[in-house]
């Protein structure tokens, strides 16, 4: 079993830019949540797919969209890049209560 | 509001001693409680969680939390700390009746000094 992986582990954009993130979730999970983890400090909760839909949404403008496929793969997009956003970007998986995570995708804004 | 405070940014401890590693919450129903270790450039790794049941939690790697729901506390311990604990721990809650989201405290830096 690979866990949850994330592509890519890192990248670098220049404000106004869009961005897609990656996930695969642990094998037999059907749940993906979104983190933002900025330097220093512990995860911000994005928002949580289950079924192909947003289930729920943490304090974040609508810049931050995303999606699930019918595998439970999941995809974050960000529009119009801030400095801001400048952080880790967390995924996680879970079937139930327990969240596995990936390592994550360093984004950098220019 | 829901939140999650661990009060000490760094905690120092002498390999060999026994560690803990403070965490209090706030939730408006029953909590579902977290820790997760991130060692640098890393994921968070799951070390253990209390749902229900037995206030004394057993994890991964010897840790241990003990749930104080008069206290609104989760501390996380380990009778022996090793080098290797060295890293950044964050303690985590759910509102079981509310939401699925995580609520994450700050973090807390353990460091083990051989």
């Amino acid at each position: 079993d690979a866990g949850v992986t994330q592509s890519p582990t890192h990248l670098i954009k220049t404000r106004g830019q869009q961005v897609t993130l990656r996930c695969s979730p642990k094998s037999g999970h059907d749940t993906v949540s979104w983190y933002q983890q900025a330097l220093g400090q512990g995860p911000q909760f994005i928002f949580q797919y289950y079924e192909e839909e947003e289930r729920q949404r943490g304090n974040f403008p609508d810049r931050f969209s995303g999606h699930q496929f019918p595998n439970y793969s999941s995809e974050l997009n960000v529009n119009a890049l801030l400095l801001g956003d400048s952080a880790l970007y967390l995924c996680a998986s879970s079937l139930t209560n327990e969240q596995f995570f990936g390592p994550g995708t360093r984004l950098t804004v220019l | 509001a829901q939140s999650v405070a661990q009060p000490e940014d760094q905690v120092n401890v002498a390999e060999g001693n026994p560690l803990t590693v403070k965490c209090t919450y706030s939730v408006s129903g029953n909590p579902y409680l977290f820790w997760y270790v991130q060692y640098p450039n890393r994921g968070l790794q799951f070390l253990l969680k209390y749902i229900t049941g037995d206030n004394l939690v057993k994890g991964s790697y010897g840790f241990e939390a003990e749930f104080n729901k008069s206290q609104t506390s989760f501390h996380l311990k380990k009778p022996s700390a090793l080098v290797s604990d060295s890293a950044l721990y964050f303690c985590a809650v759910r509102d079981i009746g509310s939401n699925y989201q995580l609520i994450w405290g700050a973090g807390t830096k353990l460091i083990i000094k051989p």
